[in-house]
């Protein structure tokens, strides 16, 4: 069964800072990986998603990731934070080659960016 | 830009009542989903349908839970009884086909059960 794990489910940054969420994931076969981000009370909205082919992918709001099987990880990253990024991220993977099947979810990051 | 929509938005019950959550996915997606998110814990998987069927469900969609696309536009949860433990933020997704493609998540409905 395919896990992922996030480190740290606090993350502090102040504005205009690095912003580094970490994604690895547990499975034999590298997953299709995706970045939620989810304002408070409000739904989950796709930030970004790695399928095939550059293993660096840019979503949206300045956000970027990059999968690397040896590291199995996926980490997510934006180069300058803004007060606006607060939010829960959530890392999710879905198996390749299964049409329809679920996502599973990390545990989430909270972000909290600071004046 | 196509959404999916959700409602209530909020709902408040009594232990042991039913309560149906509705969802509308979008037009032309063919695989529907529930999650919930239970607060302050991550998103669980509860079910997906696909040509009118479940394809697959998780340990925690026991015989309280049913699953029905009534008509062509809505996709509704049913608890038959519930409990204080479902409680939760349920999530409808809808993705058109394919592993690859995103699933496409409502705003959610905040269920409290008293």
């Amino acid at each position: 069964a395919q896990s992922v794990t996030q480190l740290g489910s606090h993350v502090s940054v102040s504005e205009g800072a690095l912003v580094l969420l970490r994604c690895n994931y547990s499975s034999s076969v590298p997953p299709y990986l995706f970045w939620y981000v989810q304002y408070p009370n409000q739904g989950l909205q796709l930030l970004l998603k790695y399928t095939t082919g550059a293993t660096l992918v840019k979503g949206i709001n300045g956000f970027e990731a990059e999968f690397k099987k040896s590291e199995t990880s996926f980490h997510l990253t934006k180069p300058s934070a803004h007060m606006s990024d607060a939010a829960e991220y959530f890392c999710a993977v879905r198996p390749r080659g299964t049409s329809g099947s679920r996502l599973t979810f990390g545990e989430g990051t909270q972000l909290t960016v600071n004046p | 830009e196509p959404e999916v929509t959700q409602t209530p938005s909020h709902q408040v019950t009594q232990m042991g009542q039913e309560v149906i959550l509705r969802c509308v996915p979008i037009s032309n997606h063919l695989y529907f989903y529930w999650y919930r998110q239970i607060l302050g814990q991550k998103v669980e998987f509860l079910v997906s349908f696909y040509n009118n069927e479940i394809s697959e469900k998780s340990e925690i969609f026991d015989d309280q839970f049913s699953v029905e696309r009534p008509d062509g536009s809505n996709f509704t949860l049913k608890i038959r009884s519930t409990k204080l433990e479902d409680s939760a933020m349920y999530f409808c997704a809808s993705i058109l086909q394919g592993a690859g493609e995103t699933q496409y998540f409502g705003p959610g409905t905040r269920l409290l059960v008293l």
